[in-house]
């Protein structure tokens, strides 16, 4: 089945560094990924779209300088936090629909998440 | 868009059937009713989706409600790795972001 692979799955790393978050589909092409953040016992939060080959559209609330969104080919995009701080901790999950399944309600296909911890 | 409804919380004790329920008054004639699962520190999973008719695969049962103001995800025998979240969302097409809402927490008992 299509498989969303991310990397890394967990990372530490000290306040102020910029951590980017990459997201690849294996067996698709996706032109358009989403990136969602959930804190501890709360439900996925929907960060932004990410279209390759356009700029990313952010939910509101979201700071665009703060989580850049690159999506430089049909099968990567990736999420930098920069100067990430401990309130940047948090669960990155990304999707991504299969390209092949047109305007077909097909379901989305989820990494299993990065766990990012600022000290 | 379409809000769904579910409880916070179910129990289920293993190898049993599980019935998880899910209201969306508001659904409009085109919106499709998806169901995902989250493990614990995993990414979602898809289980099912369906428009109107009811629906099975290898995970689960979807059954839509005639009015299709309710639909219930069906497990047939529940195990311990069922245990998790399950989301109900419903979305009008592939290009429609996918809204989480709390989910139902199933919990599974040995």
């Amino acid at each position: 089945g299509a498989v969303v692979s991310q990397h890394p799955s967990r990372v530490i790393c000290k306040s102020g560094t910029s951590v980017k978050i990459e997201c690849r589909s294996l067996d698709f092409q996706a032109t358009t990924m989403f990136w969602y953040r959930q804190f501890p016992k709360q439900s996925l939060m929907l960060m932004a779209t990410s279209n390759e080959g356009s700029k990313a559209t952010y939910e509101q609330g979201v700071e665009k300088d703060k989580f850049l969104i690159n999506h430089a080919s049909l099968t990567l995009s990736t999420l930098t936090v920069t100067s990430a701080h401990p309130e940047d901790s948090s669960f990155y999950i990304c999707s991504a629909r299969d390209d092949r399944g047109g305007w077909d309600n097909q379901p989305q296909h989820f990494g299993d998440g990065t766990r990012l911890s600022i000290l | 868009d379409a809000k769904t409804t579910q409880p916070n919380s179910m129990e289920s004790n293993e190898e049993e059937p599980v019935h998880l329920p899910c209201n969306h008054s508001t659904i409009s004639g085109t919106d499709y009713i998806h169901w995902y699962r989250q493990l614990p520190s995993q990414g979602p999973e898809y289980v099912i989706h369906g428009l109107t008719s009811n629906v099975n695969n290898r995970m689960a049962s979807l059954a839509i409600a005639e009015d299709r103001k309710s639909s219930t995800l069906i497990l047939h025998r529940a195990t311990l790795r069922d245990a998790a979240v399950y989301y109900c969302i419903l979305t009008e097409t592939s290009y429609d972001k996918v809204i989480f809402g709390p989910g139902t927490s199933l919990s599974v008992i040995p």
